[in-house]
């Protein structure tokens, strides 16, 4: 069965830094895609970026971009220039649309920002 | 920008009670997911929903929950004897099932059972 493994229950990083979260999957399929979304306090669960396994081309969405290591079933998230508003919980997610479409989770990392 | 909504935001109801989540998917989208979120805890799926019927449905989603998809714009999440444990965050997503397969979600009701 798939499974999605977020190693970092919380980080913290200073205004205007970078940070990486981390997160590996696996998965026995070649097909796949693989998401971050973002949770602030509302809860509200938001797209941040998005990758499909056939790409090798890392994705980036503005601050936000993705290290995916096919071979090493990871895919970390970089976010630069980090903002008070990125403090929030982020999951990844694994999607096979072969496994009934469903989304997999990772457990979250709690993201603080420090002024 | 087309949304996925959720009514209602919050609902409080005593154990064994009977609950309808509502959610009112983007309307051009096939695929309907309901997730739901333990307070401080990982996102479960819960059921998928195509073409009118389960696709798929998790552990948690045994015979006190079902789905319907009553007039082709609604889709509801049915828990008809509510226990403690079911106090949650509700998600409903869904997804056209081409672009990305990136599923929507809608803002969540927050359930809270006594």
């Amino acid at each position: 069965a798939q499974t999605v493994t977020q190693s970092q229950p919380e980080m913290s990083v200073q205004e205007a830094e970078t940070v990486t979260l981390s997160c590996t999957y696996d998965t026995s399929e070649s097909d796949y895609y693989l998401f971050w979304y973002k949770q602030p306090p509302s809860r509200q669960m938001i797209l941040v970026i998005r990758q499909e396994a056939y790409k090798q081309q890392n994705a980036t969405e503005n601050r936000f971009s993705v290290n995916f290591q096919k071979a090493a079933k990871s895919f970390s998230l970089k976010i630069s220039d980090s903002q008070l508003g990125d403090a929030a919980m982020y999951f990844c997610a694994y999607f096979n649309a072969g496994n009934n479409r469903k989304l997999i989770w990772g457990l979250g990392t709690s993201l603080a920002v420090n002024p | 920008e087309p949304e996925v909504t959720q009514t209602p935001s919050h609902q409080v109801t005593q154990m064994g009670q009977e609950v309808i989540l509502r959610c009112v998917p983007i309307s051009n989208h096939l695929y309907f997911y309901w997730y739901r979120q333990i307070l401080g805890q990982k996102v479960e799926f819960l059921v998928s929903f195509y073409n009118n019927e389960i696709s798929e449905k998790s552990e948690i989603f045994d015979d006190q929950f079902s789905v319907e998809r009553p007039d082709g714009s609604n889709f509801t999440l049915k828990i008809r004897s509510t226990k403690l444990e079911d106090s949650a965050m509700y998600f409903c997503a869904s997804s056209d099932g081409v672009s990305y397969n990136e599923q929507f979600f809608g803002p969540g009701t927050r359930l809270t059972v006594l």
